[in-house]
């Protein structure tokens, strides 16, 4: 089955970038989307197809993919980004979703 | 605006079936794929399967001998039906609409709150 790695955490102090990354096999060729989450509330689309922010997304939030790794970053963090954030594809051959297992960010 | 809403019984018993439904308000269930999403305390997202409106559907590997996922057309809803339940089924379940457009997946862009099952006697 198909696997999506993420690091389990990342700290980033205020106005800083942070950045997440999500590595699979082949995953530049697949549909990437991201997901804020955080406790109490449902997921957040933040981008799909690796690069697209949804309306309303922020434009401090990014994505970009190369090779086997998508990137999630996040410009001018504020302490309101704190959450949890999961990768997400589409797979092109068995038509699943998976999720990578998701990486908590922490604003000190 | 479109929104989802979960419903069922927030307690299951052990070997006994997790029923939930999604209701969709705002917009026909029509033209898209919808999702069952679950979260088990203290871990991450884990999707559950997706019907089309055509009524196909698809699976989790890990999941699909005990899952069925359906369509009432008539009524906006889509449901989960989770059989022979243990601890391991407990979890914050969300239904999600999956937006295809213009043959490009746009990825699970409305989400349901969440509803709580747990599973236990």
């Amino acid at each position: 089955s198909y696997e999506l790695t993420q690091p389990p955490s990342v700290s980033v102090s205020p106005g800083q970038t942070a950045t997440i990354t999500c590595s699979g096999d082949k995953l530049g060729d697949k549909y990437v989307c991201w997901y804020q989450h955080k406790p109490g509330q449902s997921p957040i689309l933040v981008i799909y197809q690796a690069v697209k922010r949804p309306s309303g997304i922020p434009e401090r939030f990014s994505g970009s993919t190369s090779g086997n790794t998508a990137t999630l970053t996040i410009s001018e963090t504020q302490a309101m980004d704190e959450a949890d954030y999961y990768c997400h594809v589409w797979g092109s051959n068995t038509a699943h979703i998976v999720f990578g297992g998701g990486t908590r960010l922490t604003v000190l | 605006q479109v929104q989802l809403q979960e419903s069922g019984p927030g307690l299951v018993e052990p070997s006994e079936t997790l029923s939930l439904t999604c209701t969709v308000s705002g917009d026909s269930i029509s033209g898209y794929y919808w999702s069952w999403i679950r979260q088990p305390p203290g871990k991450g997202l884990e999707w559950i399967g997706y019907i089309q409106y055509s009524g196909n559907t698809n699976y989790n590997p890990s999941l699909k001998s005990r899952v069925i996922i359906s369509l009432d057309t008539s009524k906006n809803q889509f449901s989960l039906n989770v059989i022979s339940v243990t601890a391991a089924d407990t979890a914050v379940y969300y239904c999600a609409r999956v937006k295809w457009w213009s043959s490009s997946y746009h990825g699970m862009d409305v989400w349901g709150q969440g509803t709580t099952v747990t599973v236990s006697s």
